[in-house]
């Protein structure tokens, strides 16, 4: 069975510093791994995958298999960061998603 | 623009009743996903789709069923509403291998 947890279901920052989300997964095989926000009253968003390699809005996240873990961060908390994160997983060849119960992020100005 | 909707956005109904939610995505997406949102589950995957006709249970599929005639829209019907389904409802369609979009919920009351 797959699995994603996110230890943390709240984190506040200071504008200006560090942040980090915290991501662990559980699957037997190789798993697709993506971070969705939804931001206040809007609706829930693809932030990045981790195939893509890509830096959406600062944030990056690296896949560690050794440590089946697959962590947001960005050196530099804004306000507009403040949202809701949530971690998921698909299994290889799969199109379902299964989520972790989420981290909402509150940067203090 | 293409886009994913729902309908309605909010709806209070009493225990025991028939509710049906609406879903419609204008991408032409062949996978369509029902999940619930609740306060420490993170959202979780209810039913979903990867075609016409096509239907699949997800992880709290009981007491919820959906049909899909369509590619458009994947309507999810609780049979008989109980007060453990008050929940926000999440619409999402796809392309195969490629990132979910989402609708902007439905928030249903269960009285």
């Amino acid at each position: 069975a797959q699995r994603v947890t996110q230890p943390e279901k709240l984190l506040s920052v200071f504008k200006g510093a560090p942040v980090e989300l915290k991501c662990n997964y559980s699957y037997s095989g190789s798993p697709e791994l993506f971070w969705y926000v939804q931001y206040s009253r809007q609706r829930l968003q693809l932030l990045l995958r981790h195939i893509s390699r890509e830096s959406i809005k600062g944030f990056t996240a690296d896949l560690n298999k050794g440590e089946t873990s697959f962590h947001l961060k960005k050196p530099f908390a804004q306000e507009e960061d403040s949202a809701m994160y949530y971690c998921a997983l698909a299994g290889f060849g799969n199109e379902k998603l299964t989520f972790g119960t989420g981290t909402r992020l509150t940067i203090i100005p | 623009d293409a886009e994913i909707t729902q309908s309605p956005r909010h709806k209070i109904t009493e225990t025991g009743r028939q509710v049906t939610l609406a879903c419609h995505q204008t991408w032409n997406h062949n996978n369509m996903f029902w999940y619930r949102q609740d306060l420490g589950h993170g959202l979780r995957l209810i039913h979903y789709s990867y075609g016409v006709h096509d239907t699949n249970k997800g992880e709290v599929s009981d007491g919820y069923s959906v049909s899909r005639s369509n590619t458009e829209d994947l309507p999810l019907t609780l049979e008989s509403a109980a007060s453990s389904q008050t929940s926000v409802y999440f619409c999402a369609s796809s392309e195969t291998g490629a990132e979910q979009y989402f609708g902007p919920g439905t928030r249903l009351t269960v009285t």
